[in-house]
């Protein structure tokens, strides 16, 4: 059965530092993964998602990920923060015809 | 221009009561679902139609009664309310039934009982 592991439940950054939210996935067989990120009140939005070919997938507002299938992982980065990229970012898991699980969500706090 | 738009957006209710939330897409897509996440951010889906028939339905009490009128509509219906029930329900879309596809989340009810 699929999962995914958020180990940080939160983390702050300091405006224009990097950032690398991290996580993990368990399945037996090949996966789908995805990143939403949920602002205040309001519903996920799609932030990237990988799906087959290039390991290193490009998202919007400046995300990018990188499935690493030997460690199981798909960390999200970005290279400079903004005040706005404060959110709940949510690490997301399909093995083809199963349903979306998600994990348990990060909390980004981007400090002035 | 919403694309997926859930009434109301907050419900305050007493226990025992009976409530329902709707949700349309008008994003053309064929399958809708609704997930709870809790106090804790935790997401859970609960169920999936794909073209009005139900194709994912997880172990929710029978309390839950999800109904598809066509594939641009899933309403959820919730008889005698508990305590527990209280959380933010979303609804989603996306093409076709294979979870390879993005789902597109409305903004959430916020279900309170008293």
């Amino acid at each position: 059965a699929q999962s995914v592991t958020q180990l940080d439940s939160q983390v702050p950054v300091f405006e224009e530092a990097p950032v690398e939210l991290r996580c993990n996935y368990s399945s037996s067989v090949s996966v789908y993964l995805f990143w939403y990120v949920q602002y205040p009140n309001q519903g996920l939005q799609l932030l990237l998602k990988y799906l087959s070919g290039s390991t290193l997938v490009k998202g919007i507002n400046g995300f990018e990920a990188e499935f690493n299938k030997s460690q199981t992982s798909f960390h999200l980065r970005k290279p400079s923060v903004h005040i706005s990229d404060t959110a709940e970012y949510f690490c997301a898991v399909s093995e083809g015809n199963e349903k979306l699980t998600f994990g348990t969500g990060t909390r980004l706090t981007i400090i002035p | 221009d919403t694309a997926v738009s859930q009434t109301p957006k907050y419900l305050v209710t007493q226990m025992g009561n009976d409530k329902s939330i709707k949700c349309e897409q008008n994003l053309g897509h064929d399958t809708m679902y609704w997930y709870k996440q809790d106090s804790k951010k935790f997401l859970k889906i609960m169920f999936s139609y794909n073209n009005k028939e139900l194709i994912i339905n997880e172990t929710v009490p029978n309390r839950f009664s999800p109904k598809s009128p066509d594939k641009a509509h899933l309403n959820l219906h919730i008889n005698s309310l508990e305590l527990g029930d209280s959380a933010v329900y979303f609804c989603a879309s996306s093409h076709g039934d294979t979870s390879n596809q993005p789902q597109h989340f409305g903004d959430g009810t916020r279900l309170s009982i008293l």
